[in-house]
């Protein structure tokens, strides 16, 4: 298995909701991230989990809320959204943190 | 800080004609270098990569060489496709301190190719 796989892959919610975003793989990788991005834009990094412990937060609003349950999952908690948070979430991974990264489909989002 | 500068697009080309992106990048020390290709609706795919001074990746009929001495890493595809259209993203691998791997984007490039 040589994918990063993402649920669901569209989502929409309100504001007042508690939702969450789910990636998976099977390739051993020790490092996960997820990603942010907007319309014609590059990603941006939003978490970096290395070895299943938090190792980056990109200053990211406390309305996303991460966990790495074991080193094949990687949640997104959603709870409070704003509108601007609309995007395609990516998720990733890489055999060590230094390693290319393999992204996943992403799931596209939106808050009304 | 390390950053990566693409050429902007869009880029429009008739099928089977030859391709360049150019890219260049700032950082300190030895970075690692990819192109990530993104198809309309879908994520990001590792197209190729290069590790070290005058590394060539190649994939797919893509190719980038390494170039420390112009800080460059600029792709290139001689026969290009319909199937080929898509955002083209170079990125370096930021290694840093703190090791952690950090990917630095270039703000893409747009591919059309007609038939």
């Amino acid at each position: 298995d040589t994918e990063v796989t993402q649920t669901p892959k569209h989502l929409v919610m309100g504001m007042t909701n508690k939702k969450s975003l789910k990636c998976e793989q099977h390739m051993g990788h020790r490092a996960m991230y997820w990603y942010k991005q907007k319309a014609k834009k590059p990603p941006e990094l939003m978490f970096v989990y290395s070895y299943e412990k938090l190792s980056i937060n990109e200053s990211v609003p406390s309305r996303f809320s991460p966990e790495c349950p074991n080193s094949s999952l990687l949640n997104l908690h959603l709870h409070a959204l704003q509108p601007e948070d609309s995007a395609l979430y990516l998720c990733a991974s890489s055999r060590q943190s230094q390693s290319e990264q393999f992204f996943g489909p992403g799931t596209r989002l939106t808050v009304l | 800080g390390n950053s990566v500068t693409q050429m902007e697009g869009p880029v429009t080309l008739s099928e089977e004609a030859f391709l360049t992106i150019n890219c260049t990048y700032t950082a300190t020390g030895y970075p690692s270098l990819f192109w990530y290709v993104q198809y309309p609706g879908e994520g990001l795919q590792l197209l190729l990569k290069a590790t070290k001074a005058d590394d060539k990746g190649s994939n797919k009929g893509f190719e980038a060489t390494y170039r420390k001495e112009t800080t460059s890493f600029h792709l290139e595809k001689g026969s290009v496709q319909v199937s080929d259209s898509a955002v083209y993203f170079c990125a370096l691998s930021d290694h840093g301190s703190s090791n952690t791997g950090k990917l630095i984007f270039g703000q893409g490039t747009t591919l059309q190719v007609k038939p």
